[in-house]
């Protein structure tokens, strides 16, 4: 099984800053990592596939990179909106053995 | 608007069974492969299975497999999980999401909360 690693657990930042959030796979993944946003109460919604590619209607201050083991999810100028936790998840493997990251949680500073 | 509504969760006893299902409209739900993630309380994601778009191939969690089935009935637009032999630790909420064939979960459902209590 791929082990997904994110780091730090918890991100406090004031709104407007900048966030940067990494995601770490125990074997390489290539470029087959997505990132979700799931804010209290609610269900997981995809922001980015493929390491970089927004999904539809995602803003472009998300923005993510990396490749193989090492991934990050970075927010500019972070809105109230944007506060909640992030995870990351591999799709590299078969036969599927999906793999999520523990989350990060995005507070107000 | 894409729809993927689960229902079927509640509360069951260790040892029981429970059937989730996953009714989808406004979706090209038989193009899609389709799969079920949970979420214990306060915890983090975790897949528990998927199925091909026809139904042939069916893949598990090794924490669900061999009590747990995949199905579904692309005539009815809908997903299946029977959940069998239950334990404290299925405690969850159970989503309903598109896709996970070597590609991206989307979209998802609300979700429908399974307890087990022992």
């Amino acid at each position: 099984e791929i082990v997904m690693t994110q780091s730090p657990a918890t991100l406090s930042v004031s709104p407007g800053e900048r966030a940067t959030l990494s995601c770490r796979a125990s074997q390489s993944v290539s470029t087959k990592l997505a990132w979700y946003q799931q804010k209290p109460g609610q269900a997981p919604r995809l922001l980015i596939y493929d390491t970089s590619t927004r999904a539809t209607g995602i803003p472009a201050r998300f923005s993510g990179s990396g490749s193989g083991t090492e991934f990050t999810l970075s927010i500019s100028s972070l809105q109230s909106e944007d506060f909640a936790v992030y995870y990351c998840q591999q799709y590299n493997k078969w036969p599927p053995r999906l793999t999520f990251g523990g989350g990060t949680k995005v507070e107000i500073k | 608007e894409v729809q993927l509504v689960e229902s079927g969760g509640g509360l069951v006893q260790s040892g029981g069974s429970l059937r989730l299902s996953c009714a989808a409209s406004e979706f090209p739900f038989s193009t899609y492969p389709m799969s079920w993630i949970r979420q214990a309380p306060g915890k983090g994601l975790e897949w528990v299975s998927i199925i091909s778009t026809s139904g042939a191939d069916t893949y598990y969690a090794d924490s669900v497999k061999g009590r747990f089935t995949i199905s579904r009935d692309n005539s009815k637009n809908t997903l299946y999980l029977q959940m069998n032999s239950l334990r404290a630790e299925d405690t969850a909420i159970y989503y309903c999401v598109g896709g996970g064939f070597r590609d991206w979960f989307d979209p998802w459902g609300q979700g429908t909360l399974v307890t087990v209590s022992s």
